[in-house]
């Protein structure tokens, strides 16, 4: 079925541990964006990319890396893992932005940082 | 700061009756409105929409109204369903390419 694919859906990792969290769509949207989701918080834009080689930061990239090579495919990379890092993930992809586009959402990766 | 606040965390409903979720901006740029529902262990899916010309938009058993001098928008579902328990976010866009900004969400709970 088309949509966004993330994996895994869940990860324990341990502090300084590196892990990069994929996202993968297959409905040649342009944009794609990487959110993350704590308890009460709501959802926090972490990176976003309009296109192939092009990404910029949200509200809370520290901690973060991302690479956009191709249209389907926008890996997170975390490098040094903290416990503040323990989220859920969300990745999204709209094939434009603005009035009118509405965003899809892959269901999740839900990490932990001990 | 918050642009986007959704002031009520959680909301319960009986079944049948009215749902109001509620949604303030700060940010006078934004001129597009979504509202998200979000089952547990799930994406947010996309429900419903506003443009800032309209002042309300009806899809079904929803309905979205939008009050441009009191930034304020509101989620109505009539008639509730145990169905509609999830987590609501209200979303909104500013001119261009902005991403979309997020409210905190609030947990609807419908009792049968």
């Amino acid at each position: 079925n088309a949509g966004v694919t993330q994996t895994p859906k869940f990860r324990i990792l341990k502090i300084g541990q590196s892990m990069t969290l994929q996202c993968a769509q297959d409905m040649n949207h342009n944009y794609m964006y990487w959110y993350r989701q704590d308890p009460g918080m709501g959802l926090k834009l972490i990176y976003y990319s309009v296109g192939a080689g092009i990404t910029d930061k949200g509200e809370v990239p520290n901690g973060y890396n991302v690479s956009r090579s191709t249209t389907e495919d926008f890996p997170l990379r975390l490098e040094l893992a903290a416990p503040s890092q323990t989220s859920v993930y969300f990745c999204a992809s709209s094939y434009s932005s603005g009035q009118g586009e509405k965003l899809l959402f892959g269901s999740g990766t839900q990490l932990s940082v001990l | 700061d918050q642009q986007v606040k959704q002031n009520s965390p959680s909301l319960s409903v009986q079944e049948g009756r009215i749902s109001i979720l509620n949604c303030d901006y700060t940010n006078s740029m934004f001129d597009y409105f979504l509202w998200y529902k979000k089952y547990p262990a799930e994406g947010p899916t996309f429900l419903i929409s506003i443009s800032s010309i309209k002042d309300k938009n009806e899809d079904g058993r929803f309905t979205v109204f939008l009050n441009k001098s009191a930034k304020h928008l509101s989620l109505h579902i009539v008639p509730s369903q145990p169905g509609d328990s999830a987590v609501y976010f209200c979303a909104a866009s500013g001119l261009g390419n902005t991403p979309l900004v997020f409210g905190k969400g609030t947990r609807l709970s419908v009792i049968a």
